[in-house]
Parts: structure tokens; C-alpha cells; sequence
């Protein structure tokens, strides 16, 4: 079974510039996340879509991280302008319709991540 | 809000010794607790999920266990090998999300 697909792996950018990353769930699963994980913390939620539909975006910054998942599939994360604090790895996971595999027992299968570096 | 924390937040063992690393919650509204391992440049694997209704899982060398009264996880290493080294992270499954702890970096030592 293909896992969680991402790319780029690494992007450089300049501050004030933009940047996408885009992320290929495994197939069939209904949820996907997108996380933001600084270096030595744990991985903070971004957003969290159900099929089409935004279930979370509470800590997401509006004023300039956008993300769609078209079709329910394929999602993109974008950021612009970026800010030296968004240096950090984002990662896409998915897991299963909660209300199929039960809130209990779902677990959530990370992709490889995109590390982002802004100077 | 839920937060969780992990100590300590670097081991190092030598190789062969059991190791045992600690997850705190401070919210024990929780549907489960999951260990992860995160290699260098890498994602997360999810290693065990304990929901919130049982005591412990196991699989293979590792052993957790979860006191949802209490608000505490404990990943217990049997006979650990340098292919062990690694970042274990622990999340706690609330409502709608997982939150996770900072992590404790574990090494090895041949």
C-alpha cells in the first residue's frame, strides 16, 4: 500500500516570498491534516479536512497560510508572504473516516514531510 | 486546552538495557494515546494506540501503558539496539485532534 506522498522535500525561499506544497493522501482515506513542526517541538494541527470540508482550521494563520484539498483527494498547503518563523517542517497525514474506523482506533499515517527554510 | 509534555527530553542508554520514557496529559477526555517515532528528516510512524478504555498494548520489544486517571503514557524498551535511535513522540487523541508532546530524543549507544 503507497503512503502519504509530499513534495518538494526541502524549499528555500526569501522572506516575502510564496510557496505551495502539496500532499497525495493514501487512498481511501477520508481525513487529511496538514501540520506545522518546528524544530524541537512536537507537531501542531494546522488544519484538518473531511473529505472536501475544513473540520479544524483554529490554528491555522488565516492572514497568510491557505490550504484546499480539491475533489477530496490531492491537497496543497499554501503560505504568502512567508515569514522567517514559518521555518519549519510541514507534514500531511491521513487517516480513515473517524465515524468508519471509530474515534478510539484511528490512526493518523504521516508523509515525509517538507522541510522549509526562509531567510 | 490539552497539553502534553514529555520527560526527559534527551536519553542516552547503553545498548542491551531497558528504557522506560514518560508522557504526561493534563485533559483525561481522551478517545486514545499514541506513541510515534520520527527518524532524522523523516515522518512519523506510528508505533503503538492505546484507546482510552484499555491499560497497555504491546508489539514486539514495546510496551506502553496508559493511566487515563491519572493523565500519564509510559514507552517501555525492552533490550534496546542502536536501531532505536530515534525522536518518540506521544499524542493524545481529544475531540477533533491530536495534540502532541515535544518529544524525548533517544540514543543508543553500541
Amino acid at each position: 500500500e503507497a503512503g502519504v506522498a509530499q513534495s518538494p522535500r526541502y524549499k528555500i525561499i526569501e522572506k516575502r516570498q510564496s510557496v505551495a506544497f502539496w500532499c497525495n493522501p493514501i487512498s481511501g482515506h477520508a481525513t487529511l491534516y496538514w501540520y506545522q513542526q518546528i524544530l524541537g517541538q512536537g507537531p501542531k494541527l494546522l488544519i484538518q479536512f473531511q473529505n472536501n470540508g475544513v473540520v479544524d482550521d483554529s490554528q491555522l494563520p488565516k492572514d497568510r497560510f491557505s490550504a484546499e484539498r480539491l475533489k477530496g483527494v490531492d491537497s496543497t498547503l499554501k503560505i504568502q508572504p512567508a515569514k522567517l518563523e514559518d521555518s519549519a517542517v510541514y507534514l500531511c497525514a491521513s487517516s480513515l473516516d473517524p465515524g468508519l474506523a471509530g474515534r478510539g482506533t484511528d490512526t493518523q499515517y504521516f508523509g515525509p514531510g517538507t522541510r522549509l527554510t526562509v531567510l | 486546552k490539552q497539553e502534553v509534555t514529555q520527560i526527559p527530553a534527551a536519553l542516552s542508554v547503553p545498548e542491551g538495557e531497558n528504557l522506560v520514557l514518560n508522557c504526561s496529559f493534563t485533559d483525561s477526555a481522551i478517545y486514545n494515546l499514541q506513541w510515534f517515532r520520527q527518524d532524522p528528516g523523516k515522518g512519523l510512524t506510528s508505533l503503538l494506540l492505546i484507546q482510552s478504555s484499555q491499560r497497555e498494548q504491546t508489539s514486539g520489544r514495546l510496551n506502553a501503558s496508559l493511566d487515563k486517571s491519572s493523565g500519564r503514557s509510559t514507552l517501555y524498551i525492552a533490550a534496546s539496539q542502536p536501531g532505536d535511535s530515534a525522536t518518540y513522540l506521544c499524542a493524545v487523541r481529544g475531540n477533533e485532534k491530536l495534540t502532541f508532546g515535544t518529544g524525548t530524543r533517544l540514543t543508543i549507544i553500541p
